[in-house]
């Protein structure tokens, strides 16, 4: 058990479809992240929560994508008129306070047709 | 802003054999530092971290990492490897003060008997 939950695991769709993942974590935290993971590469940030506040956007989140977090619980990232190059596996990450050790969910494979 | 190199995108291995597994960083701060790894079609899960104290840090399977302030690296080994032991392994680099993980592009180890 990671501690945090993601839902689907896989998610196929055709381009230009819009698609929504959610993140539940499930230990006791105060920061939420969300990564993307290409084939052969590593995870790369796309953002972050402190509590219902989102704190930092790497630039690699475009405006058809934005991340929620409602009441500082679950998280959703929802990607609009979805391409080609948005076919990753998104991950979602929880630390605990002070210390900056990432636990990672099982992630959710997107693959846009 | 920090970046990290693995410098082996492949490492075949016999079991029971050693292994190393290197990694570099770059930082002009202070950095905490993980080893991740990630099976077939799963999240990442954290192996080993260097937060502070001893620059040698060891796992409960066996594996143990080195911080080398001097030449910046963070090189992963294990003595003899296992069958089980075949997985992805990602060096990862967070800066103090700064939430977000910058990963390495990853090295596939391939444990043979």
């Amino acid at each position: 058990d990671t501690g945090v939950s993601q839902d689907p695991r896989h998610k196929i769709t055709k381009r230009g479809q819009n698609v929504t993942f959610r993140c539940d974590p499930i230990s006791e935290h105060n920061r939420l992240y969300w990564y993307r993971q290409t084939l052969g590469q590593g995870p790369e940030f796309l953002t972050y929560f402190q509590n219902e506040a989102q704190l930092e956007k790497s630039r690699l989140l475009s405006d058809r994508f934005s991340a929620e977090r409602p009441k500082g619980s679950f998280s959703t990232l929802e990607i609009q008129r979805t391409e080609q190059g948005d076919s990753a596996m998104y991950l979602c990450a929880i630390s605990l306070f002070d210390r900056n050790i990432q636990y990672f969910g099982a992630g959710t494979r997107l693959s846009v047709l | 802003a920090q970046s990290v190199t693995q410098l082996d995108s492949q490492v075949p291995v016999f079991e029971e054999a050693p292994v190393e597994l290197r990694c570099n960083y770059s930082s002009s701060v202070s950095v905490y530092l993980f080893w991740y790894v990630q099976y077939p079609n799963q999240g990442l899960q954290l192996l080993l971290k260097y937060l502070s104290g001893s620059t040698l840090v060891e796992s409960i399977n066996g594996f143990e990492a080195e911080f080398n302030k001097s030449q910046t690296s963070f090189h992963l080994r294990k003595p003899s490897v296992h069958i089980s032991d075949t997985a992805e392994y990602f060096c990862a680099v967070s800066e103090l003060r700064d939430y977000k993980l910058s990963f390495g592009a990853g090295t596939t180890v391939t444990v043979r008997a």
